[in-house]
């Protein structure tokens, strides 16, 4: 069963624009996880968020996470052609040694596609 | 460093035929995931191993379904006999112990039952 619901399902933009994808979850994590996926490739782990972490940056990326909401959002700034992919956001809600750690939930995933 | 490999990338088949899928983890790589992906969704775990130990396979159909990982690195996954509804992409993932949980994919094999 999917963990969260990812918003909106399809994203156009144009080549500079900033892009913003929304991620909900229903029950408590140790960290949530954003992935991309190329047409017909497999998934790429851009950036992980801790629990206790409100928000992250890596290059283009900004990753906030609000646990009192149960939402995390991802932020492409000065998006190009090439971010054009599937973006997934993974929930790991086990603790360290636990039978259920290393276990992530997917979302459905947001199309983002960036027209240069 | 080599990705994680998976074969055949693609497969079509026949409904109530047998199928396998092989994958080979990241090096050093204990930790090791079958996904399935339905189009337009995520990923759904099958099938988690620790070493050569299966930890999670409750999301495993296991009346046709089964997985190996013999000596704790390459793995298989078999469906016997497939159905219509088993077309879908298979990804292999793996994860090392100190990685605080970051997966590392392969391309996947996209299954076509006919």
């Amino acid at each position: 069963s999917q963990q969260g619901e990812e918003d909106p399902q399809a994203l156009s933009i144009q080549e500079g624009e900033n892009a913003t994808m929304n991620c909900s979850y229903k029950t408590s994590i140790n960290n949530l996880q954003w992935y991309r996926q190329n047409s017909g490739r497999g998934l790429v782990h851009l950036i992980l968020i801790r629990s206790n972490e409100r928000e992250k940056h890596s290059g283009r990326l900004r990753v906030t996470l609000d646990t009192s909401k149960k939402s995390s959002s991802l932020l492409i700034t000065a998006s190009r052609a090439a971010d054009t992919a599937s973006y997934f956001c993974a929930t790991d809600g086990g603790t360290a040694g636990g039978t259920s750690y290393g276990k992530l939930t997917f979302g459905q995933g947001t199309i983002l596609t960036v027209h240069p | 460093e080599a990705g994680v490999v998976q074969s055949p990338r693609y497969k079509i088949i026949e409904k109530k035929q047998p199928v396998a899928f092989w994958c080979n983890p990241i090096s050093g790589h204990n930790t090791l995931y079958w996904y399935r992906q339905n189009l337009g969704q995520g990923p759904e775990l099958l099938i988690r191993y620790e070493n050569e130990e299966a930890v999670d396979d409750s999301q495993l159909p296991k009346d046709r379904f089964s997985a190996e990982r013999l000596k704790g690195v390459d793995s298989t996954l078999k469906i016997q006999p497939a159905e219509l509804g088993d077309s879908a992409v298979y990804l292999c993932a793996s994860r090392s112990g100190s990685s605080a949980n970051t997966q590392y994919f392969g391309p996947g094999t996209r299954l076509t039952v006919l």
